[in-house]
């Protein structure tokens, strides 16, 4: 069965500065696709990036970046130059081989706080 | 597009009381599906369905009912509503082929049982 992990639970970081969510895997698919998503106190859940295992260069949208390392099973969301709109719970997902792919599986999700 | 539109957006129910939690897409998706989020458990899928007429069983489907008559619509049915399944309810939609295809998420419905 697929995991993913998210170890965790809250991180504190101070405006325009760097961050680092983590983010592990397990499948034993060798085609997957893993995804960020961004839950803000509004509840909505707004994809933020997409990385194919087969992708040959980390994904990049904006300030945020994915640096994905696959021998380690790991795909860590980076977000540059932190905003106070960067506060919000975001999520680390895989494509479900078990749905056809036509579902994902989360991580529990880690809470970002971005301070003045 | 509206896209995925869910209703109700609130709820409170009685035990065992039955309700339907409906959503519909108009990006003519044939993959829908529904999950619920509870703190500090992530999102976790209820049920799926790759096309009309076509559903399956997620992570937790035990107490949950859907059916899909036609492309658009994907409505979800508490068949005797328990304080378990106080949560929130998302409902999202995507499409096949090709890398990268996410899933589009309605608002979410929170539900609360009494």
């Amino acid at each position: 069965a697929q995991k993913i992990t998210q170890t965790q639970p809250g991180m504190f970081v101070q405006e325009k500065e760097a961050v680092t969510l983590d983010c592990t895997y397990d499948t034993s698919d060798q085609s997957y696709g893993l995804f960020w998503y961004k839950q803000p106190s509004s509840g909505e859940m707004i994809f933020l990036i997409y990385q194919g295992s087969y992708d040959e260069q980390n994904a990049t949208e904006g300030r945020y970046s994915l640096n994905f390392q696959k021998a380690r099973k790991s795909a860590n969301l980076v977000i540059s130059a932190s905003q106070l709109g960067d506060s919000a719970m975001y999520f680390c997902a895989m494509r479900d081989i078990a749905s056809g792919y036509s579902t994902l599986t989360f991580g529990k999700g880690t809470m970002l706080l971005v301070s003045p | 597009n509206a896209g995925v539109t869910q209703t109700p957006k609130f709820q409170v129910l009685k035990t065992g009381q039955s309700m339907t939690l409906q959503c519909a897409q108009d990006m003519n998706h044939e993959y829908m599906s529904w999950y619920r989020q509870d703190p500090g458990m992530g999102l976790r899928l209820i049920h799926y369905s790759v096309g009309a007429g076509i559903t399956d069983q997620g992570e937790v489907p035990n107490g949950y009912n859907v059916s899909r008559s036609t492309t658009e619509d994907f409505p979800l049915r508490l068949l005797s509503a328990a304080p378990s399944q106080t949560s929130v309810y998302f409902c999202a939609s995507s499409y096949s082929g090709g890398d990268g295809e996410t899933q589009y998420f309605g608002p979410g419905t929170r539900l609360l049982v009494l």
